[in-house]
């Protein structure tokens, strides 16, 4: 079992709707969690940071965790064609290993 | 104010050969890490500096692969003797470190050097 598991996808939705992007991990000492978007060809971008059990939204973004189901999810609202790209999920224990662990990252498809 | 950089963004080495690659991260940032990305993967990470010490290097795959921060800045990436299966793109990213709360962990990357051993 991979320690972050993402849906590869590809996820399609038509432009304008909800797209819901999932993401499990299996460390319970994991403390902070972030998505990150990347674009082809480019680098990891942070779009949404969550830390507490609960909702947080940013503009169109909405991050979802919950830390009893080890679950964190993304919501991004309006989906625009400028959407499309790979999103990673990543999680960070924050006491002893520093790095982030990541998901094998869902592609996400905004049909215009 | 500026991101990470990263230099060259691409590197082509015939097998055999020693690489280096470069990262400048953001400014103030007191932690610097190197990540590994084959396509269709996410980042695995290779190793993790806080200022000038490497205080994990647990990501690693052979002892071919060498990285420094001497001064707390700026970091070097080295592969000696390149193998076809280093071929991926390398990642440097920064943080501010954590002092300063769980906020002080989030990592910004930058653009990434392709590399291609043939």
């Amino acid at each position: 079992q991979k320690e972050v598991e993402q849906n590869s996808g590809p996820l399609s939705v038509p432009e304008g709707a909800i797209a819901s992007l999932n993401c499990t991990y299996s460390d319970r000492g994991s403390q902070s969690f972030f998505w990150y978007r990347q674009y082809s060809g480019k680098s990891p971008e942070l779009i949404m940071s969550i830390y507490s059990n609960g909702d947080k939204e940013d503009g169109r973004f909405t991050a979802q965790l919950n830390k009893a189901s080890q679950y964190v999810s993304l919501l991004i609202r309006d989906s625009q064609p400028s959407d499309s790209a790979t999103y990673l999920c990543a999680v960070h224990r924050d006491t002893g290993r520093r790095a982030l662990t990541f998901g094998s990252g869902t592609r996400l498809q905004v049909q215009p | 104010g500026a991101g990470v950089s990263q230099s060259p963004r691409y590197k082509v080495a015939k097998r055999g050969q020693d690489v280096a690659l470069r990262c400048d991260p953001i400014s103030g940032h007191v932690s610097l890490f190197w990540y590994q990305q084959a396509l269709g993967q996410g980042p695995e990470f290779l190793t993790y500096f806080q200022n000038e010490a490497q205080l994990d290097k647990s990501g690693l795959p052979s002892d071919r692969f060498f990285a420094e921060r001497p001064e707390g800045s700026v970091s070097t990436l080295k592969i000696q003797r390149t193998q076809q299966e280093d071929s991926a793109v390398y990642l440097c990213a920064s943080s501010l470190g954590s002092s300063g709360g769980l906020s002080y962990n989030e990592q910004f990357f930058g653009p990434g050097t392709r590399l291609t051993v043939l």
